[in-house]
């Protein structure tokens, strides 16, 4: 079956440099995606991998590996508004989306 | 100006009753999406239109029905409210064509859905 796995919370300090590992499983692969959802609102993009390496965006940097089935997103020099939900979500073979159930990221000063 | 709208924002309705949801956007996509996010959470797809022809139906109860007038409009009718439809409701949209990066999908603010 297709499967995303990743940690339901983590905590960080401000400042600071956080990881947040996601691992899938589908039919076909066609891209990873990550999105940040605040509390009460809707997911907004962040970045999309199809290749391996790793892609920077600013204090934001998404990897993958395809032949681990392995991503993760890394978010540096924390930001008390980078308290949120992260979701993992891989493209299959149909360019269907499959979602994992989210990270919820608190950030601590 | 807003790329993917709904409406409405909250809803608040009795068990038995039937509602509709609306959603519109403005980016030009080819494809549209409706998914569930329960209080756990998890984002659930539901139903998703390419080109107004259903291309995603998943298990669902019947009780739902998408309905798509034109390629920028995908509105939720839902009949016989239970409980169990407390959620909230997040439309969205890709631009479609089966090319990966293009199936980024935008989302509406949600409509935040209380059955009492």
């Amino acid at each position: 079956g297709q499967n995303i796995d990743q940690p339901t919370e983590m905590t960080a300090t401000e400042g600071a440099i956080v990881q947040i590992n996601c691992t899938y499983q589908t039919s076909g692969f066609n891209g990873l995606f990550w999105y940040q959802q605040h509390a009460g609102e809707a997911p907004t993009f962040l970045s999309y991998n199809v290749l391996d390496g790793l892609e920077e965006k600013g204090r934001f940097s998404s990897f993958l590996s395809r032949s681990k089935g392995y991503s993760y997103l890394l978010l540096k020099e924390l930001q008390m508004k980078d308290s949120a939900s992260y979701l993992c979500a891989a493209m299959d073979s149909n360019y269907q989306l499959i979602w994992g159930a989210g990270t919820k990221l608190i950030i601590k000063p | 100006d807003t790329a993917v709208s709904q409406t409405p924002k909250y809803l608040v309705t009795q068990m038995g009753n039937d509602k509709s949801i609306k959603c519109e956007q403005n980016l030009g996509h080819d494809t549209m999406y409706w998914y569930k996010q329960d209080s756990k959470k998890f984002l659930k797809i539901m139903f998703s239109y390419n080109n107004k022809e259903l291309i995603i139906n998943e298990t669902v109860p019947n009780r739902f029905s998408p309905k798509s007038p034109d390629k920028a409009h995908l509105n939720l009718h839902i009949n016989s409210l239970e409980l169990g439809d407390s959620a909230v409701y997040f439309c969205a949209s890709s631009q479609g064509g089966s090319q990966g990066g293009q199936e980024t999908q935008y989302f509406g603010p949600g409509t935040r859905l209380l059955v009492l």
